[in-house]
């Protein structure tokens, strides 16, 4: 089956810096991943779609300067928070959709992040 | 109104037990749906898609009323392993990837 690996697995920051948190898919091409924020008791939200070669479209409500991504290749997608604060503590997890086959999107473990 | 909603729960059931989940979504532009499972501290797995006629896949049973805009979940002879929280999902909107997530129903089976 289709796997998704995220990197790091969780991370420790200082509030004020940048952190980057990489997706790939390992076995498939993905010309759109999706980034998601969760936080405790509370549902995925998409924070943004990754597009190969293009820049990523954001959904309403989050920062574009705050939350970078980069879509370099077809099995790799980054996602930067920068000047991390506390309230950026979150899990954050991408999924990628395998192109041309429609809507199955495979998700990656996850990324915990916990800015101090 | 949220676009997906869900009872959050928990369900507490016994081991065999049949236990039902429902979903409603606001958008009925939407096309996909599905239900996810997702286990404490971990990313979501597709569990199984949503069709109009309804689906089985072993002991789940899934159902789509596009009309009531309603999607339910049935498991049969409940397993401890079943315990996870599901996630009802749909696309926001024809022809689009983008999932919106419920906030998903607890279940908890029991020996």
């Amino acid at each position: 089956g289709a796997v998704v690996s995220q990197h790091p697995s969780r991370v420790i920051c200082k509030s004020g810096t940048s952190v980057k948190i990489e997706c790939r898919s390992l076995d498939f091409q993905a010309t759109t991943m999706f980034w998601y924020r969760q936080f405790p008791k509370k549902s995925l939200m998409l924070m943004a779609t990754s597009n190969e070669g293009s820049k990523a479209t954001y959904e309403q409500g989050v920062e574009k300067d705050k939350f970078l991504i980069n879509h370099a290749s077809l099995t790799l997608s980054t996602l930067t928070v920068t000047s991390a604060h506390p309230e950026d503590s979150s899990f954050y997890i991408c999924s990628a959709a395998e192109t041309g086959l429609g809507e199955t999107q495979y998700f990656g473990p996850g990324t915990r992040l916990l800015v101090l | 109104r949220k676009e997906v909603e869900q009872d959050p729960g928990p369900f507490n059931v016994p081991e065999g037990a049949t236990v039902a989940f429902n979903c409603t979504y606001s958008n009925s532009a939407s096309q996909s749906f599905f239900w996810y499972r997702q286990d404490c501290r971990k990313e979501p797995k597709l569990l199984m898609s949503v069709y109009s006629s309804g689906n089985e896949d072993g002991r789940f049973t899934a159902q789509l009323n596009r009309a009531s805009q309603y999607i339910s979940l049935l498991i049969r002879d409940s397993k401890l392993s079943d315990s996870a929280t599901y996630l009802c999902v749909v696309n926001r909107a024809y022809n689009t990837d983008k999932l919106i997530f419920g906030t998903g129903t607890r279940l908890q089976v029991f020996p």
